[in-house]
Formats: C-alpha cells, sequence, structure tokens
C-alpha cells in the first residue's frame, strides 16, 4: 500500500459525458501527478500539482483539466469522453519539490471504459 | 522528446532461472527509476538510479545504470512466481523536473 489513494475504482460511463477522478496523496506530500495508461500509448505523464499549483503539463487533452485543493487532495475533470479515453487513471505523489529526482508513489489507479 | 526502450517486451521463464530486463534512453538520462505493476493495479517503487555506474539491490533485484550508454539493466536472480508482472522503467525527461517518461513495460511470467 503506497498510501495514495484513488476513487472510483472503476467508473463506466458513456460517450459525451463527464466524469471526476480523485486523488489523495500520501500524508506530507505536496506534489500530485496523474498519469494516463493505455494500451497502445502505454504510461503517459498528464500534469502536475504541487501545494495547489500547477507545475508541469504533459499529454493532457483540453477536454480534461485537474486542480489541486487546499487539503491537497486532487481531482482530474474529463469531459466530452470518447471510446479513446478509456484507460487506467493513476495519481501519484511524491515528498517534495523542487528535487531534482525524487521517487513518486503511485496509487491504485481508476480504470475508465467509455461506452 | 525523450524515449526509454524496454527489452525485451514480455519473458517466460522457468522459477528459479535468472533473468535481466533492458532500459535504453534516446537521451541523457538524469535519474531512472524501475517500478513494477501488477495487472490493472498501480505502480510500486522499485528503485531509483541517479549517477552512472550506481548499483541498487533489493531483496533478489539489482539495477544498473551505465551513464554513458544511456542505459539501465534490471536483474532478477532465481525468480519467483511473486516476480511475475508487468516492469517499468521511468526517466526524468528534463533533468531538474519530476515529468517522468515511461517505457512501454516488460511483461515477465515465471512459471512455477
Amino acid at each position: 500500500d503506497s498510501g495514495v489513494t484513488q476513487t472510483p475504482k472503476h467508473l463506466i460511463t458513456a460517450t459525451g459525458q463527464r466524469v471526476t477522478l480523485r486523488c489523495s496523496p500520501r500524508s506530507g506530500d505536496l506534489s500530485v501527478y496523474w498519469y494516463q495508461q493505455s494500451l497502445d500509448q502505454g504510461l503517459q505523464f498528464l500534469i502536475q500539482y504541487y501545494n495547489g499549483e500547477e507545475r508541469a503539463k504533459g499529454n493532457i487533452l483540453e477536454r480534461f483539466s485537474a486542480q489541486q485543493f487546499p487539503d491537497l487532495h486532487s481531482e482530474l475533470n474529463l469531459s466530452s469522453l470518447e471510446l479513446g479515453d478509456s484507460a487506467l487513471y493513476f495519481c501519484a505523489s511524491s515528498p517534495s519539490h523542487p528535487t531534482p529526482v525524487s521517487e513518486q508513489y503511485f496509487g491504485p489507479g481508476t480504470r475508465l471504459t467509455v461506452t | 522528446s525523450q524515449e526509454l526502450e524496454q527489452s525485451p517486451q514480455s519473458l517466460i521463464v522457468q522459477e528459479g532461472k535468472n533473468l535481466t530486463i533492458n532500459c535504453t534512453s534516446s537521451k541523457t538520462l538524469y535519474g531512472l527509476y524501475w517500478y513494477k505493476q501488477k495487472y490493472g493495479e498501480g505502480l510500486i517503487f522499485l528503485m531509483m538510479l541517479q549517477k552512472g555506474g550506481e548499483e541498487k539491490s533489493h531483496e533478489k533485484i539489482t539495477a544498473k545504470l551505465d551513464e554513458k550508454k544511456q542505459q539501465s539493466s534490471l536483474h532478477i536472480t532465481a525468480s519467483q512466481p511473486s516476480h511475475a508482472g508487468i516492469y517499468l522503467c521511468g526517466a526524468d525527461s528534463q533533468g531538474g523536473s519530476e515529468k517522468l517518461v515511461f517505457g512501454k513495460g516488460t511483461k515477465l511470467t515465471v512459471n512455477p
């Protein structure tokens, strides 16, 4: 158990809908990262927040957005869902920033299925 | 952008055998991470390598970083069914950032 929690574990929804994925980082971790893992693309970095502020952006679609709240939990919002958005969405947290390198601890993931 | 290529893509070994998984970067490595993932589950952090020539071990798993070759290897000694899963290497893509890029993974099956 990494200490990172994600809800829900599974989500099934229809195309065009909007969903919100939630992540609670490990106690004391200020950085939260979101990743998408699909069969064809592998694991891809989406976005990072540090202490409430966006820190880095990766391959995140404009239909997707995220935020980190004062209590440090984070939400990833996915809208106008398409079949291709079906994937595992992981949240990770790390102890501090900035550091040149630091290990990220991953949550169990949310499996999103768009039908 | 940086890319990580892992080899082999999949590996089936008999319990007790040794095996090696490689991860090669297209660009300079600033930090290399190894993670293990069981099907449909989260990633478990295994090891982080930062310096050329660095070698770390945890139980029967050893990882090495060859900075000049921009490559890391993960070696499992006397494999067990509990080692089965997908092994992913990740790298710090921009040196100083925490934006990780990952390889596609190596699927390991250990037959009893």
